[in-house]
């Protein structure tokens, strides 16, 4: 069976504060795709990085850092010196066999200015 | 057209009665997928479509639930007599892979509100 924790429920930074949302994953699986979503208040699903089974590199695109390690099942999401507009739901979600994306429950984070 | 487009993005309906949820895809994503989103809580999966196909229909929750696809585009996601249980934001999203291992992109969603 498949599955994606998102342990933290809730997260409050203070603006240019670095934050690290944790994700950890299940699967038999050898192949397997990781995705990240943001959810702003304006409620539409954002795709932000979509990371392979095979690929641990760690990726970098401007605030953001994804940080894969197969080791210990986890695909965890900083951003850095965080900003207002970062505040918003954000999703974990794995795609093994393709019919279905399994989602996280979600951590909600707020920047506070 | 450029984005996924779901409609009605509204919906408010009395118990017992019909809804359908309509969702247009990006042209050409053969992959097509139907979630439900409560208040609060994460996505739950109803339904995956490849083409006009649908081979898995695992997560829709009762036999008042029933999707179709036609010509490859366009899919309607009907709820029949509705429960209050059935209120949510229900999502479409299309993605252009055959196995789900590319990203899926997501419509602005549909919320029902049964009353």
């Amino acid at each position: 069976a498949q599955k994606v924790t998102q342990a933290q429920t809730e997260i409050s930074v203070v603006e240019k504060e670095d934050v690290t949302l944790d994700c950890v994953y299940e699967t038999r699986d050898t192949t397997y795709y990781l995705f990240w979503y943001k959810q702003p208040p304006s409620g539409e699903l954002v795709f932000l990085i979509r990371r392979n089974s095979f690929d641990e590199q760690n990726e970098i695109s401007g605030r953001y850092s994804w940080n894969f390690q197969k080791s210990t099942s986890s695909f965890n999401f900083t951003i850095t010196a965080s900003q207002v507009v970062d505040s918003a739901v954000y999703f974990c979600a794995l795609s093994v066999t393709g019919n279905q994306f399994y989602f996280g429950t979600g951590t909600s984070l707020t920047v506070i200015p | 057209g450029a984005g996924v487009s779901q409609s009605p993005s509204n919906k408010v309906t009395e118990k017992g009665k019909d809804v359908e949820l309509r969702c247009d895809p990006i042209s050409g994503h053969t992959a097509l997928y139907w979630y439900r989103q409560s208040l609060g809580q994460g996505l739950e999966f109803l339904i995956y479509f490849q083409g006009n196909s649908a081979p898995d229909k695992s997560g829709l929750p009762s036999d008042r639930f029933s999707a179709e696809r036609t010509g490859g585009s366009v899919s309607t996601l009907t709820i029949q007599r509705t429960q209050q249980e059935d209120s949510a934001v229900y999502l479409c999203a299309s993605s252009a892979g055959q196995r789900g291992w590319t990203e899926a992109f997501f419509g602005q969603g549909t919320r029902l509100t049964v009353v």
